[in-house]
Order: structure tokens, then sequence, then C-alpha cells
């Protein structure tokens, strides 16, 4: 079964602060994982997927298979970041498509 | 730049009442999603469709829940008769492609509540 954990509801930061959302995972088999972003009053929308290795907004995120992480690092947080953030998982082969999704992390910088 | 749309923004119904949420996938896509969140739980999957047929399900999925693509521009999530625990938020997606790395557009979601 695939699983996501996503250990902190609340993250709070200054501005300016280094920012790491931690996201766990558990799948047998070879996972795709994902990063998505929910800001105030807007839909659910993609940040980054580990298979693109790219840098969105500053944020980056490497998958660990040895400790089944996809932890969501920022050197400095802004404002503009404060946001609901949910690490999703995905089959990377094997057919289907379906996210199993964290809990989410409130993402909070605060001046 | 293309959205996925949903319709209405909240529904409110009684128990035992069927409902039906409406969704609008951007145009060329071929891959469409229903997913839910309960409130302060996470989003959970429902349903794939693809082809005119769900590829994929999962066990909320049960015989009280129906989709449908009627013509070429929705697609519905159709649940017969309400319960107390169907309240959520449901999200529509679509995708152009399956497979690695498709993206899933996300619509801004229908909050169901259940009387």
């Amino acid at each position: 079964a695939q699983r996501v954990t996503q250990p902190e509801k609340l993250l709070s930061v200054f501005k300016g602060a280094p920012v790491e959302l931690k996201c766990n995972y558990s799948y047998s088999g070879s996972p795709e994982l994902f990063w998505y972003v929910q800001y105030s009053r807007q839909r659910l929308q993609l940040l980054l997927r580990h298979i693109s290795r790219e840098s969105i907004k500053g944020f980056t995120a490497d998958l660990n298979k040895g400790e089944t992480s996809f932890h969501l690092k920022k050197p400095f947080a802004q404002e503009e970041d404060s946001a609901m953030y949910y690490c999703a998982l995905k089959k990377l082969t094997g057919g289907g498509n379906k996210l199993t999704f964290g809990t989410g992390t409130q993402l909070k910088v605060e001046l | 730049e293309p959205e996925v749309t949903q319709t209405p923004s909240h529904q409110v119904t009684q128990m035992g009442q069927e409902v039906i949420l409406r969704c609008v996938p951007i145009s060329n896509h071929l891959y469409f999603y229903w997913y839910r969140q309960i409130l302060g739980q996470k989003v959970e999957f429902l349903v794939s469709f693809y082809n005119n047929e769900i590829s994929e399900k999962s066990e909320i999925f049960d015989d009280q829940f129906s989709v449908e693509r009627p013509d070429g521009s929705n697609f519905t999530l159709k649940i017969r008769s309400t319960k107390l625990e169907d309240s959520a938020m449901y999200f529509c997606a679509s995708s152009d492609i399956a497979g690695a790395s498709n993206e899933q557009f996300f619509g801004p979601g229908t909050r169901l509540t259940v009387l």
C-alpha cells in the first residue's frame, strides 16, 4: 500500500529563515513524488516533481530512496510562501495515475 | 491559461438526497479524476476515468458513487443517497497523459454539506 507522511501540521518560520517541510513515504515499488501547494483561497497546484529535478520559486526537493523521504526545502523563506503544502506519491510504472497525498503542512512565514 | 472548473462551489443537501457535482476538465485532456477532502483530513483519491470508463477506483468509491462524461466537456460525480459522512470538499482533476510525470490539474473544488 502507498502511504505519505507529513509529520508537521504547522510550520512557522521567520522571513529569510530556511524552510524544510518533511515528507516520508511508504511504497514497495518505484514511486514518483510531487509537492502540491495551495495558497489561500486558491486551487491545488503542482509545485514540483522529483523527476524534473527543478527548482520552482526557490524550492527544491530531493528524493532519498534510502530514507524514503522527499523533503521540500528553501534557503530563505518569503512572505508569499505562506500556504498549505502537500506531498503526494504516484506509481512510476505499472499504470495507474492515482495520487496518494499526505495530510499537508501549513507553512506560515512571519515578518 | 486553461483551467478546470467545478460547479457549484458549495452544495447543501439533506441526507438521503442525490447530488451531482459537475466539472469541466481542460479541453484537450483525456484523463479525469475525483478526489475528496474531509475537513481536517488528507486529500483522498476516489476514481479515475479514461476512454469513457473507470480505470481505477478506491474503496471509498462504492455503489453510491458514479461518474459520467455525458458530453464532450462535462465530467460528473453522482452520489445516489448522501450520508452525513459524505460532507467534504470534492476536487476534480484532469491530465493530458498517463504514466510518469503527468501533471494533474485541479479544479477549485465543491464543498458538499450533508445535513
